[in-house]
């Protein structure tokens, strides 16, 4: 299994600052997944960041707005820059287990932007 | 997009059996299908997995339909602490394939 410690939980930012989102995990694992999920809605993948590599954005997402790091196997950010009201959301991110048994999600950033 | 289709939403009492289908009419011979569910306020959690045969855990029975194009959740007795957003995947096992969540199902559960 994998524990997933995702911080902050909630924050309330001003429009056209940025904010960065941490995501530690208790274990090495390979591959993981930055989500958002604004309100009443699924989720929607922003990127898959691998360690030792560049991350890979979905259709939609640019890394000047979402730059990620993921300098070692247990340890990621995704910066959500330059943010404006439409960013609000809820940040997850996800980590798939070293044998792909399943996949582990943090608790979430619940992010407001004003 | 989304591999998977489900319904938008179900409603079930306390303590009856909840049988939650997905549809995934693409899927190919080493992908495998995934549940998770979404409790308010919280990310989303484990619930079963499996490629071809049925599979029963503590929380939940899956039922794969022998072409895998569909699959069944199946709660045996659902409890108001069942009532969440029920989702379902499909990951290939040591695949690089992007993991994409379909809308999934949200589960009311009436006492």
């Amino acid at each position: 299994s994998a524990v997933i410690s995702q911080k902050p939980s909630r924050d309330i930012c001003q429009r056209g600052t940025s904010l960065t989102i941490q995501c530690q995990v208790d274990s090495q694992v390979t591959m993981m997944f930055w989500y958002r999920q604004q309100p009443g809605q699924s989720l929607t993948l922003i990127a898959t960041a691998n360690q030792g590599s560049e991350a890979t954005y979905e259709s939609g997402f640019v890394i000047d707005k979402f730059p990620i790091s993921r300098p070692n196997l247990t340890f990621s950010t995704l910066t959500v820059s330059n943010m404006s009201p439409e960013d609000s959301s809820i940040y997850l991110c996800s980590v798939m287990g070293r044998r792909w048994e399943k996949l582990f999600f943090g608790s979430g950033t619940q992010l407001s932007v004003l | 997009d989304a591999k998977t289709t489900q319904p938008n939403s179900m409603e079930s009492n306390e303590e009856e059996p909840v049988h939650l289908p997905c549809n995934h009419s693409t899927i190919s011979g080493t992908d495998y299908i995934h549940w998770y569910r979404q409790l308010p306020s919280q990310g989303p959690e484990y619930v079963i997995h499996g490629l071809t045969s049925n599979v029963n855990n503590r929380m939940a029975s899956l039922a794969i339909a022998e072409d895998r194009k569909s699959s069944t959740l199946i709660l045996h007795r659902a409890t108001l602490r069942d009532a969440a957003v029920y989702y379902c995947i499909l990951i290939t096992q040591g695949g690089s394939e992007k993991l994409v969540f379909g809308k999934g199902t949200k589960l009311t559960v009436n006492p």
